[in-house]
């Protein structure tokens, strides 16, 4: 049974503070790391789509890591806004199994106060 | 571009009755997704088309579930003889076949059993 684990589950940050969780994910037959935002009443929104271990990518004030022989991801949030507040999650797409099957995490629910 | 459109967004039926729920994808993707999510868990993968091909289903997916997406653009999910358990979101997603790319979602069908 292949695992995605997410930490930490819960996550309440101030304004302007900066932020990070952790994706768990196997370590063999690697594929693609996908991170989504999921609003509440909202669907989930793609961050990254990542494939090669070492890969960061970037979008505004957030960005993430992988690292694909140790199996973990870093999705970091610089200067969070009350608007970041949202679920993360993370989904694990592995090579020759089902083509586009996402086993996602549980995620992680941040909260961010003004 | 008008997203993935599911309908409806929330549907509350008595247990024993059948409920079908639509997805519109993106219309210029092939691949067409749903999964089903649980309070506390994340997204779980239940079925896969490419066009008008299911080409993998899930074991989630009991005999009283069937999918279909007859002409390759929009697809149904129907549930015969709901049971309290399939109490959820069932969320529709649609992608490329275009490799590295990610999957875009719709806001889901939220499902009350009664």
């Amino acid at each position: 049974i292949l695992n995605v684990e997410q930490s930490p589950q819960s996550l309440h940050v101030q304004e302007g503070d900066s932020t990070n969780f952790t994706c768990s994910f196997p370590s063999s037959n690697f594929y693609a790391l996908h991170w989504y935002r999921w609003e509440t009443a909202k669907s989930p929104e793609a961050l990254f789509v990542m494939t090669l271990n070492g890969d960061e990518k970037k979008k505004g004030r957030i960005s993430a890591t992988l690292n694909t022989k140790e199996g973990y991801s870093y999705l970091y949030i610089k200067g969070s806004q009350p608007e970041d507040s949202a679920t993360y999650l993370c989904a694990f797409e592995n090579y020759g199994g089902s083509q586009g099957n996402l086993i996602f995490g549980k995620g992680t629910k941040l909260s961010v106060k003004p | 571009d008008t997203g993935v459109s599911q309908d409806p967004r929330h549907k509350i039926t008595k247990r024993g009755q059948n409920v079908t729920f639509r997805c519109d994808p993106i219309s210029e993707h092939n691949r067409l997704y749903w999964y089903r999510q649980t309070l506390g868990q994340g997204p779980e993968f239940l079925t896969y088309f490419q066009n008008e091909a299911q080409l993998e289903k899930s074991r989630l997916l009991s005999d009283r579930f069937s999918a279909e997406r007859p002409k390759g653009s929009f697809s149904t999910l129907e549930i015969q003889r709901t049971e309290q358990g399939d109490s959820a979101m069932y969320l529709c997603a649609s992608s490329s076949t275009e490799t590295n790319q990610p999957q875009h979602f719709g806001d889901g069908t939220r499902l009350s059993i009664l």
